[in-house]
């Protein structure tokens, strides 16, 4: 049981847009930043957002990122085929002394 | 170029210790938190623990307490976690991470994880 609680599994066409949610609590995303990870298949997680809503150089501005309360939103446009990942969010929980916790994960299917 | 190299696949029988490291290159080694993340197989992200290897500071995660250790050698610039008796639940990928924590005032800072190492695949079977 993940500490941030996302969707199994979301799927979409080509080209359309999808939007993955992580909720959370006031411990966690409440009060501390979000981040993004994509794992492709057979690779490790790789940063995607950071601070709710930054992109690191290299990510196409196709990813963003929103915050609103204690819960994330990662948003895809223009999906592609090799968007094809799981996605997870993470963050910190003040409550934890190690302190970061991840979501469960997002299988994305491009249809 | 900031890299975090792990060390090889390992293959280990119920009940033996392990080390596996984690070397980091092309940053102050010293100045960032590296971290560990393990993914069963087929399962999602579990955070582990922390170290800060300028001064040894580790924490751990409430699962993993008891279970692992992780250490540091600042003058390798190597990370470790380490099990004295593994078990087959142990079985996963994984993997170390470098933390930043950029501060925004008024206390308020950021963390997450911007290089992750390739992953080191623990086997445990009899």
């Amino acid at each position: 049981q993940s500490v941030l609680t996302q969707p199994p599994s979301v799927s979409a066409a080509p080209g359309q847009k999808v939007t993955i949610s992580c909720s959370g609590s006031s411990s966690n995303i409440g009060n501390n930043y979000v981040s993004w990870y994509q794992q492709l298949p057979g690779t490790a997680p790789k940063l995607l957002i950071y601070d709710n809503n930054k992109r690191p150089s290299g990510i196409p501005d196709r990813f963003s990122g929103s915050k609103s309360g204690t819960s994330a939103t990662l948003g895809i446009t223009g999906l592609q085929t090799g968007d094809e990942a799981d996605y997870y969010c993470g963050t910190w929980d003040s409550s934890l002394s190690a302190g970061g916790v991840f979501g469960g994960g997002t299988k994305l299917t491009v249809l | 170029e900031v890299q975090l190299v792990q060390s090889g696949a390992e293959v280990k029988k119920p009940g033996e210790s392990l080390k596996i490291s984690c070397k980091g290159s092309g940053y102050s080694f010293t100045s960032y938190w590296i971290g560990w993340v393990r993914q069963m197989p087929g399962k999602g992200l579990e955070w582990m623990g922390i170290i800060y290897p300028g001064d040894s500071d580790t924490r751990y995660s409430p699962s993993f307490q008891g279970q692992v250790t992780i250490s540091a050698d600042k003058s390798i610039s190597t990370a470790y976690l380490q099990w004295s008796s593994l078990k087959a639940s142990d079985t996963a990928m994984y993997y170390c991470v470098r933390k930043v924590t950029p501060y925004y005032g008024s206390g308020s800072y950021s963390n997450y994880f911007d290089y992750w190492g390739q992953g080191t695949l623990v086997t445990v079977s009899s």
